[in-house]
C-alpha cells in the first residue's frame, strides 16, 4: 500500500497567519492527491482534489500544490473556522490511503 | 442537494456480522459515480473499505481479507456494507460517501457517520 506521511502532526497558529501542511507519498502518485478538513464530530470535507483543484464552495484562501511524491496544503490567512484536522489521501493506486492527519489549533 | 444517511446497529458482538445501509437522496445512484465506505478509528485513522458502482462492480481494500461485501439497491437508491467475523479492531465510525473524479477516489459527499462498537 502507498503510505502518506503528513507533517507536522499538530500545528498552532494565530488568526491571519499563513499555514502550510505537507504530505509525502511513499511512491510516485503523479497529481492523485486530495485534501480533507474534519471538524470534531463531523465527517471529513473535501477541500482540494487532483492536488491543486479547489472543490466548489471552498474559500480561495485554501490552495494545494505538488506532484509526484511531495504535496502541500496552504491556508493563506487562518480563520477560526479552519480549526480541526486535515488529511491528505491518494487515489493513484488501490487501496486508497489517507495520511495520519494534522491537527490545527488557534493560538 | 446530495445527502447520504447511514444507518445500522451501534453495538455488535465479536464474531458476528455488521450490516450498514446508506440511503442517498438528491441524486440517483443509477446515474453515475462510485459509492464507498470508509471507517475511522483512533488506532487506524481513516481507512477506505471499498466502493461500488451502480452496475454492481466493486473494489475492496485487501486489508479486510475478504470480510467485506458491498451491495447496491438502485430501486431504493441505497447501498450497503456487510463486514463479517468482527473483532474489537473493527470498532470505528463508519462513513458512507460518494466517490467521483479520475480514479473515483474523490469523496465529495459524506454521510454523518455511524459509531459501531464491537463488544460482548
Amino acid at each position: 500500500d502507498i503510505q502518506m506521511t503528513q507533517s507536522p502532526s499538530s500545528l498552532s497558529a494565530s488568526v491571519g497567519d499563513k499555514v502550510t501542511i505537507t504530505c509525502q507519498a511513499s511512491q510516485d502518485i503523479t497529481n492523485s492527491c486530495n485534501w480533507y478538513h474534519q471538524r470534531p464530530g463531523k465527517a471529513p470535507k473535501l477541500l482540494i482534489y487532483d492536488a491543486s483543484r479547489l472543490e466548489i464552495g471552498v474559500p480561495l484562501t485554501v490552495s494545494g500544490r505538488g506532484y509526484g511524491t511531495e504535496f502541500s496544503l496552504t491556508i493563506s490567512s487562518l480563520q477560526s473556522e479552519d480549526i480541526g484536522t486535515y488529511y491528505c489521501q491518494q487515489y493513484a493506486i488501490l487501496p486508497f490511503t489517507f495520511g495520519q492527519g494534522t491537527k490545527l489549533e488557534i493560538k | 442537494q446530495v445527502q447520504l444517511q447511514g444507518s445500522g446497529p451501534g453495538l455488535v458482538k465479536p464474531s458476528e456480522t455488521l450490516s450498514l445501509t446508506c440511503l442517498v437522496s438528491g441524486y440517483s445512484i443509477s446515474r453515475s459515480y462510485y459509492w464507498g465506505w470508509i471507517r475511522q478509528s483512533p488506532g487506524r485513522g481513516l481507512e477506505w473499505i471499498g466502493s461500488i458502482y451502480h452496475t454492481g462492480k466493486t473494489y475492496y481494500n485487501p486489508s479486510l481479507m475478504s470480510r467485506a461485501t458491498i451491495s447496491v439497491d438502485t430501486s431504493k437508491n441505497e447501498f450497503s456494507l456487510r463486514l463479517s467475523s468482527l473483532t474489537a479492531a473493527d470498532t470505528a465510525v463508519y462513513y458512507c460517501a460518494r466517490a467521483g473524479g479520475i480514479g473515483s477516489g474523490n469523496f465529495d459527499y459524506w454521510g454523518q457517520g455511524t459509531l459501531v462498537t464491537v463488544s460482548s
